[in-house]
């Protein structure tokens, strides 16, 4: 089993419907869930963050963390064809000195 | 703006070379980090290092060696270049706490023939 684990894709949406990227983690002790977009052949961008339990929302974004079932999601809402990019999932395991990254999941938005 | 950045941005080499990627970054971040990413394969840790005389091997450090020169710099060596070292390397910072974001330069694309 994979310590982070996303659907590969690719998720595809219409323009202006919510976008639902969830991801798994192995770590029970993991304390840090981070959200990376990535555009093709381009460094991967902080877009989310979330340490507790519940939704965290910043514009059009939404972070979902539920620890008791060691998942997290990201739902982009008014979903643009500039979202259309690869969002990795970062985890910070308890005890543990790095992030561990998801393969990440591949998203195109269709206008 | 503060910053992360590394050289070369594109590299191609051949077989039994060896190979320094460059990171520097104006954060003030005292955490740095070298990840290659490969198709369908997600972001490897190679090394990290959170100050200038702590440097850890991460999952896949085998062929590879870094150093830590300053704060600000962190390089990562590959001593005898091979076919499948060829990925895009990226270069993170982050500052000491629990949290951990890190923070990513532009990437160096390595072809090793």
């Amino acid at each position: 089993q994979k310590e982070v684990e996303q659907n590969s894709g690719p998720l595809s949406v219409p323009e202006g419907a919510i976008a639902s990227l969830n991801c798994t983690y192995s770590d029970r002790g993991s304390q840090s869930f981070f959200w990376y977009r990535q555009y093709s052949g381009k460094s991967p961008e902080l877009i989310m963050f979330i340490y507790s339990n519940g939704d965290k929302e910043d514009g059009r974004f939404t972070a979902q963390l539920n620890k008791a079932s060691q998942y997290v999601s990201l739902l982009i809402r008014d979903s643009q064809p500039s979202d259309s990019a690869t969002y990795l999932c970062a985890v910070n395991g308890a005890g543990r000195r790095a992030l561990t990254f998801g393969s990440g999941t591949r998203l195109q938005v269709q206008p | 703006d503060a910053d992360v950045t590394q050289t070369p941005r594109n590299r191609i080499t051949k077989t039994g070379k060896r190979i320094m990627l460059e990171c520097s970054q104006t954060k003030g971040h005292d955490r740095m980090y070298w990840y290659r990413q490969d198709p369908g394969l997600g972001l490897r840790l190679i090394y990290y290092s959170f100050d200038v005389k702590d440097i850890n091997k991460g999952e896949i450090s085998d062929g590879y060696s870094v150093s830590r020169q300053a704060q600000a710099k962190f390089s990562l060596s590959l001593e005898s270049a091979i076919p499948n070292q060829t990925a895009l390397y990226f270069c993170a910072t982050s500052a000491t706490s629990q949290r951990d974001e890190q923070f990513f330069g532009p990437g160096t694309r390595l072809t090793v023939l």
